[in-house]
């Protein structure tokens, strides 16, 4: 039973165009979301997080937007770079002991 | 400040053997969780310890054991190795557990191959 889901698994932009990443959960007690990037060879990278209270979060290049009634958050980076390539996964705290992850979608941004 | 250290970056292993992987959270953090990630996969909940006391366990068999010293750090112990415990083992420090809204801070991990 995935409780985070990222349905697309990789995705290709161009250099200097907007990234968007997708993800969905389906428990409704989740507060707290968070993004991390992840390097091969590397552990994850916290990269930026939202409230429940809020529906958008923006740091730099990075945003992210909260729909609570569509179950729905995504990442947006505008505008993209060539190190942006990496995976990124979608997480939330689960009743605050552990977190709950996505599979991710792996980012491809193009020269 | 150093992040969070971990040790051995990788590991070969045969199939019944013993291994413990150790973590050294941020300083000041108190919590120490560790996760399993195998390829295409998001990291998997195993444990979380919270001033040496576990506050959370994954669906992991009891082959797999972790304990938490006075100092914060960890190790995790997996017995009777098998092939698919080959993955890339992750630890994560937090500060507390008691908000629901921390965020965990990840070492580069530990790859271990089973042969």
């Amino acid at each position: 039973d995935q409780q985070v889901k990222q349905n697309s698994p990789s995705l290709s932009v161009q250099e200097g165009r907007i990234s968007i990443l997708n993800c969905d959960y389906t428990n409704s007690m989740f507060d707290y979301f968070l993004w991390y990037k992840k390097y091969p060879a590397e552990g994850p990278t916290f990269l930026i997080s939202i409230s429940s209270i809020k529906d958008k979060n923006e740091d730099g290049r990075f945003t992210v937007f909260l729909n609570k009634s569509a179950k729905h958050l995504s990442l947006h980076i505008v505008p993209s770079q060539p190190g942006d390539s990496a995976v990124y996964f979608c997480a939330a705290p689960n009743y605050g002991q552990n977190f709950v992850f996505g599979p991710g979608t792996r980012l491809s941004v193009l020269p | 400040d150093a992040g969070v250290t971990q040790s051995p970056t990788h590991l070969i292993k045969t199939r019944g053997q013993q291994v413990t992987l150790r973590c050294s959270p941020i300083s000041g953090h108190k919590s120490v969780s560790w996760y399993q990630q195998v390829l295409g996969q998001g990291p998997q909940f195993i444990f979380q310890y919270y001033e040496k006391e576990e506050r959370g366990r994954g669906n992991f068999p009891d082959r797999f054991s972790a304990r938490q010293f006075p100092n914060y750090s960890s190790e995790l112990n997996v017995n009777a190795l098998l092939l698919g415990d080959s993955a890339l083992y992750l630890c994560a420090s937090s500060l507390s557990t008691t908000s629901g809204q921390e965020t965990q801070y990840f070492g580069p991990g530990t790859r271990l191959l089973v042969l």
